[in-house]
């Protein structure tokens, strides 16, 4: 089936620094990848949606300044979390799809981000 | 904006008993998934309802849709306490206008079976 690994599982910075989250599609291409953000006991929020080679599209409210995200190939995005603050510590998810369909949304296993 | 509503929000059942989770959601789509999530972890996929009164059912977990009423339930049978877990479902908002599909979770139930 569908793997999409995600990197790192676990991650504590410094406020003020910025942290970088990679997302793979392990055998299939995504030519869609998703972010969401999921605060404690709360649900999964969409970030962004990114199509590769384009720009992301972001949801509203989110900073794209603060969240920048790439989509450089059909089998990696990453999302950056610069100038990282407290209020940014939560659990960051993403999601892969297909053109076709044929996999659905596959989720990474999550990274934990704590910024101390 | 689409709202995906679950309830209840927090479910506290004896092992043996049955319930069902409702999901609400509030635009047309024609396609659904459920997802099961374990504490710290990310998300198992369940089910994935793909048209107007699809049923699908593994093990003790049956999921349906009905989207003219917009509607989807999660059938629990005889609950177990390995079923304890948050339940979330999710709708796909199609594609319409050259927008690209995106999922949009609801609420979250989170089930606890006590033995």
């Amino acid at each position: 089936g569908a793997v999409v690994s995600q990197h790192p599982s676990r991650v504590i910075c410094k406020s003020g620094t910025s942290v970088k989250i990679e997302c793979r599609s392990l055998d299939f291409q995504a030519t869609t990848m998703f972010w969401y953000r999921q605060f404690p006991k709360q649900s999964l929020m969409l970030m962004a949606t990114s199509n590769e080679g384009s720009k992301a599209t972001y949801e509203q409210g989110v900073e794209k300044d603060k969240f920048l995200i790439n989509h450089a190939s059909l089998t990696l995005s990453t999302l950056t979390v610069t100038s990282a603050h407290p209020e940014d510590s939560s659990f960051y998810i993403c999601s892969a799809s297909d053109l076709g369909g044929n996999y659905g949304y596959t989720f990474g296993s999550g990274t934990r981000l704590t910024v101390v | 904006e689409l709202k995906v509503e679950q309830n209840p929000l927090f479910l506290s059942m004896q092992e043996g008993k049955n319930y069902t989770i409702y999901c609400n959601y509030s635009t047309t789509s024609d396609r659904l998934y459920w997802y099961r999530q374990d504490p710290g972890k990310s998300l198992e996929s369940l089910f994935v309802l793909l048209s107007n009164g699809a049923v699908k059912q593994e093990g003790r977990l049956m999921a349906s849709l009905d989207t003219k009423a917009r509607l989807s339930t999660l059938h629990i049978t005889a609950a177990v306490h390995d079923l304890s877990a948050t339940y979330f479902c999710a709708v796909d908002l199609m594609n319409y206008g050259g927008a690209t599909n995106k999922l949009i979770f609801g609420t979250g139930t989170l089930l606890a079976v006590q033995p």
